[in-house]
């Protein structure tokens, strides 16, 4: 049973790209959560979706940053005209339960590195 | 505003030494809180999930409890590959998100 995959892993753009990052969650979840963090802190929440729903994007930055998750294929996080304060890790997790009442099972995470 | 406090930051253990993380938390009504390893380039794993003041969850050298308002990683008898960043994170009710702390480092020396 494959856990949740993420990829690429490590993703280097130049300022004004774009950056695109992919999440296929465990086989049989259908909630999907994205997070982001920096060196040496938590990981903070962007957005909770379930299959082709935003449910809750409240982290989310306004401009630049759009979410999807497909009926199908993975879900997608999509980061246009980087800036070097985007350099990050960024987490997926998923969820089989509505709210994600049980615990989240994490991907390894993808390395945005801005240059 | 809810929001989570791990203490300490760091904590450097002699193999055999045991010790307590603390997570503090704040929330509007507790839905669940969590504990997670996190090794360095990796993503978190989840241990344990406690739903209620009062209970308590055990795997190998750890165990969790949680009161009110705060939650405990004890660690008992560390080993070496217990080394690693310990995150706590809850989830309130009538929301979907969850907060996490920023995490306490743990270093056990042989």
């Amino acid at each position: 049973n494959a856990g949740v995959m993420q990829n690429p892993r490590h993703l280097v753009r130049r300022r004004g790209q774009e950056a695109r990052l992919r999440c296929s969650p465990m086989k049989g979840h259908s909630h999907v959560y994205w997070y982001r963090q920096l060196p040496e802190e938590g990981l903070k929440f962007m957005v909770y979706l379930q299959k082709e729903n935003i449910i809750d994007e409240s982290g989310m930055p306004k401009e630049r940053f759009s979410a999807e998750f497909p009926k199908e294929g993975p879900s997608i996080l999509r980061i246009q005209q980087v800036v070097r304060g985007d350099s990050a890790a960024y987490f997926c997790a998923s969820s089989p339960l509505p709210g994600g009442g049980n615990e989240q099972f994490f991907g390894p995470g993808t390395r945005l590195t801005v240059l | 505003e809810d929001q989570v406090t791990q203490s300490p930051e760091a904590l450097r253990l002699q193999e055999g030494e045991s010790s307590s993380l603390n997570c503090s938390y704040t929330v509007s009504g507790l839905r669940g809180l969590f504990w997670y390893r996190q090794d360095p380039g990796k993503g978190p794993e989840f241990l344990f999930t406690l739903y209620s003041a009062g209970e308590e969850k055990e795997k190998e050298r750890l165990k969790a409890t949680l009161t009110k308002k705060e939650s405990f990683l004890h660690i008992t008898a560390p080993k070496p590959e217990d080394s690693a960043t310990y995150l706590c994170a809850v989830q309130a009710y009538n929301f979907n998100k969850f907060y996490f702390g920023s995490g306490t480092k743990l270093n056990v020396k042989p």
